[in-house]
């Protein structure tokens, strides 16, 4: 079964600081990803997401990702973080073969980010 | 453009009762997905919409889940009886058929006492 890895549950960072979360999937065949954000109060929205093409993927509020397919990785990155990043964040993969839409998510179970002013 | 939009937002009922949640997806798009998300836990897929008919419901929990989408318009997701488990978010996604992001409402979130 397909499932997603998410390494860190909880991250705590000073404002400044750089980013990376890690997210790892397993599954062998060809696979859209992308990465959530959800903010406080907030819905689910999406930061970035890759479907094919240049690897490195830049996304909303200067975040990017990187695919890496030997590695079956998609880590999100941010060189310096604000305390409006605060948030929890969510790596998820779709099987590209699940007809012509986005089809069914599988998520990781999130990382929260806590950003210190 | 109107978001995706869930009501009620908070929901707290108790055990052996019915609780419906609705969505309503953004107009025009046919694909209408429902997710869940129990505590500490990831968010699951339940099921997903094409316009009225159920395109896939392998991650309905149990038959005490009725999703519904008369019209092709917004969904209903009916838990009867309620059960304790059932406790979490629900979160209720949409997309155009060609589409591929959904576009996610801020979720339901119902407590079971």
């Amino acid at each position: 079964a397909q499932s997603v890895s998410q390494h860190n549950h909880h991250v705590i960072l000073s404002e400044a600081a750089s980013l990376e979360l890690g997210c790892n999937y397993s599954y062998g065949g060809t696979v859209n990803l992308f990465w959530y954000v959800q903010y406080p109060g907030q819905h689910l929205q999406l930061l970035l997401k890759y479907f094919s093409g240049d690897p490195l993927v830049k996304g909303i509020k200067g975040f990017e990702a990187e695919f890496i397919k030997s590695k079956f990785s998609f880590n999100l990155r941010k060189p310096s973080v604000q305390w409006s990043d605060t948030a929890e964040y969510f790596c998820a993969v779709n099987n590209r073969d699940y007809g012509g839409s986005q089809g069914n998510l599988i998520f990781g179970k999130g990382t929260k980010l806590s950003v210190k002013p | 453009e109107a978001g995706v939009t869930q009501f009620p937002s908070h929901s707290v009922i108790e055990k052996g009762q019915t609780v419906t949640l609705r969505c309503d997806p953004i107009s025009g798009h046919d694909n209408l997905y429902w997710y869940r998300r129990v505590m500490g836990k990831e968010i699951k897929f339940l099921l997903h919409f094409v316009k009225e008919s159920k395109q896939d419901e392998s991650g309905m929990p149990n038959n005490r889940f009725l999703a519904e989408r008369t019209g092709g318009t917004y969904s209903t997701l009916k838990v009867q009886p309620a059960e304790l488990e059932d406790s979490g978010v629900y979160f209720c996604a949409s997309s155009r058929i060609t589409g591929r992001e959904a576009f996610f409402g801020q979720g339901t979130r119902l407590t079971v006492v």
